[in-house]
C-alpha cells in the first residue's frame, strides 16, 4: 500500500460526458502527479501540482483540467469524453517539488462507451 | 528533451536465470533515471533510481541497474529470476531543469517460465 488513494476504482460513462477523478496523496506529500496509461499511448505524464499550484504540464488535452485543493487532495476533470479517453488514470505523490520518489495510487479505470 | 526507449516489449526467462531489461535514454542534461514495476491491476512501484550518485544502483527485490553515460543506457538486471518477478517494467527519465516532467518507456513485460 503506497498510501495514495484514488476514487473511484472504476468508472463507466458515455461519450460527451464529464467525470471527476479524485486523488488523496500520502500524508505530508505536497506534490501530486497525474498520468494516463493506455494500450496505444503507454504511460503519459499529464500534469503536476505542488502545494496547490500547477508546476509542470505534460501531454494534457485542453478538455482535461486538474486542481489541487488546500487539503492537498487533487481532482482531475475530464470533459467532452471520447472513446479514446478510455484508460487507466494514475495519481502519484511525492514529498516535495524536486525529483524525489513518486508513490503511485492504484489507479482509476475509465471506460467511455 | 528527454525520451526513453525500452528494447523488447516482451522478455521471457526461466526461473533462476539472469534477468536483463534494456533501457536507453536521451537527455540534453544529466538525467535522473528510474525503474518502476507494475503488477497486474496495481499501480507502479519504484524499484530503483539514479540521481547522479553511484552509477551502480541497487534496488528492491534483488534488482540493480547501472548508469552508463557513454552508452546512454540504464539496463535493469537481476541475477536469478523468481516467479514473483513476472510483471510489467517501466524505465523513466527526468531532468531537474525541464519542468519536473517524467517520460516513461513503453514498458517490458517479463514472463518467468518455471
Amino acid at each position: 500500500d503506497s498510501g495514495v488513494t484514488q476514487t473511484p476504482k472504476h468508472l463507466i460513462t458515455a461519450t460527451g460526458q464529464r467525470v471527476t477523478l479524485r486523488c488523496s496523496p500520502r500524508s505530508g506529500d505536497l506534490s501530486v502527479y497525474w498520468y494516463q496509461q493506455s494500450l496505444d499511448q503507454g504511460l503519459q505524464f499529464l500534469i503536476q501540482y505542488y502545494n496547490g499550484e500547477e508546476r509542470a504540464k505534460g501531454n494534457i488535452l485542453e478538455r482535461f483540467s486538474a486542481q489541487q485543493f488546500p487539503d492537498l487532495h487533487s481532482e482531475l476533470n475530464l470533459s467532452s469524453l471520447e472513446l479514446g479517453d478510455s484508460a487507466l488514470y494514475f495519481c502519484a505523490s511525492s514529498p516535495g517539488d524536486r525529483l524525489r520518489r513518486q508513490y503511485f495510487g492504484p489507479g482509476t479505470r475509465l471506460t467511455v462507451l | 528533451a528527454q525520451s526513453v526507449t525500452q528494447l523488447g516489449s516482451h522478455v521471457s526467462v526461466s526461473e533462476g536465470a539472469l534477468v536483463l531489461l534494456r533501457c536507453n535514454y536521451s537527455s540534453s542534461v544529466p538525467p535522473y533515471l528510474f525503474w518502476y514495476v507494475q503488477y497486474p491491476n496495481q499501480g507502479l512501484q519504484l524499484l530503483l533510481k539514479y540521481t547522479s550518485a553511484a552509477t551502480l544502483v541497487k534496488g528492491i527485490n534483488g534488482f540493480e541497474a547501472e548508469f552508463k553515460k557513454s552508452e546512454t543506457s540504464f539496463h535493469l538486471t537481476k541475477p536469478s529470476a523468481h516467479m514473483s518477478d513476472a510483471a510489467e517494467y517501466f524505465c523513466a527519465v527526468s531532468a531537474p531543469n525541464t519542468g519536473n516532467q517524467f517520460y516513461f518507456g513503453t514498458g517490458t513485460s517479463l514472463t518467468v517460465i518455471p
